[in-house]
């Protein structure tokens, strides 16, 4: 079965701290999609990146950041120097190769004070 | 934005009673995919479509129907409503059948049920 992890509930960071979301995820597929999405309090979601099994390559955008793992099953988002407008829940979504469904994990809800 | 259009923005109804939410995909996509959001259940995949069939089925109600049109829009269509349908509904549109193309979220559907 498909599982994806979020274990961190809630983070609460001081602006211009760095803050990292951390995401497991479990998956027979061999070929499979990792996502990160944004949902601020107006409620839409709001894709960041999508990264597939084979491409283990971290990616950087930005303040933003990605780091992909296949032998431990994580793909940990990091926000460097965060502002207030990155306060939002962010979701870690998996899909595998023959469907395109995404698992989503429970979210991290991301306070970032001024 | 994300080039995916949902309507209504939010609907209030009464319990027994029938709605259906409205997708329109982004230019050029194929699947139409239907999530809910609740507190109790977080997002949870419904049923997709692709090209006017239906492809795949998640945690969708019996109460709950969905098709997609040959223009592509996709209706989700819900019956007998209860106080526990109550959620966001998000449609999302992908070029793909399966994973390897990036999902992309409209604003959502706010249903209460009263």
């Amino acid at each position: 079965a498909q599982k994806v992890t979020q274990a961190q509930t809630e983070i609460s960071v001081v602006e211009k701290e760095d803050v990292t979301l951390d995401c497991v995820y479990e998956t027979r597929d061999t070929t499979y999609y990792l996502f990160w999405y944004k949902q601020p309090p107006s409620g839409e979601l709001v894709f960041l990146i999508r990264r597939n099994s084979f491409d283990e390559q971290n990616e950087i955008s930005g303040r933003y950041s990605w780091n992909f793992q296949k032998s431990t099953s994580s793909f940990n988002f990091t926000i460097t120097a965060s502002q207030v407008v990155d306060s939002a829940v962010y979701f870690c979504a998996l899909s595998g190769g023959s469907q395109g469904n995404l698992i989503f994990g429970k979210g991290t809800k991301l306070s970032v004070k001024p | 934005d994300s080039g995916v259009t949902q309507t209504p923005k939010h609907l209030i109804t009464a319990t027994g009673q029938r709605v259906t939410l409205r997708c329109s995909p982004r230019s050029g996509d194929l699947s139409v995919y239907w999530y809910q959001q609740s507190l109790d259940q977080g997002l949870q995949f419904l049923i997709q479509y692709y090209n006017g069939e239906e492809r795949a089925k998640g945690n969708i109600l019996e109460r709950f129907s969905a098709q997609q049109f040959p223009d592509l829009h996709s209706e989700l269509n819900l019956s007998s409503l209860e106080l526990g349908d109550s959620a966001l509904y998000f449609c999302a549109s992908s070029a793909g059948l399966a994973g390897e193309g990036s999902q992309y979220f409209g604003p959502g559907t706010r249903l209460t049920v009263l």
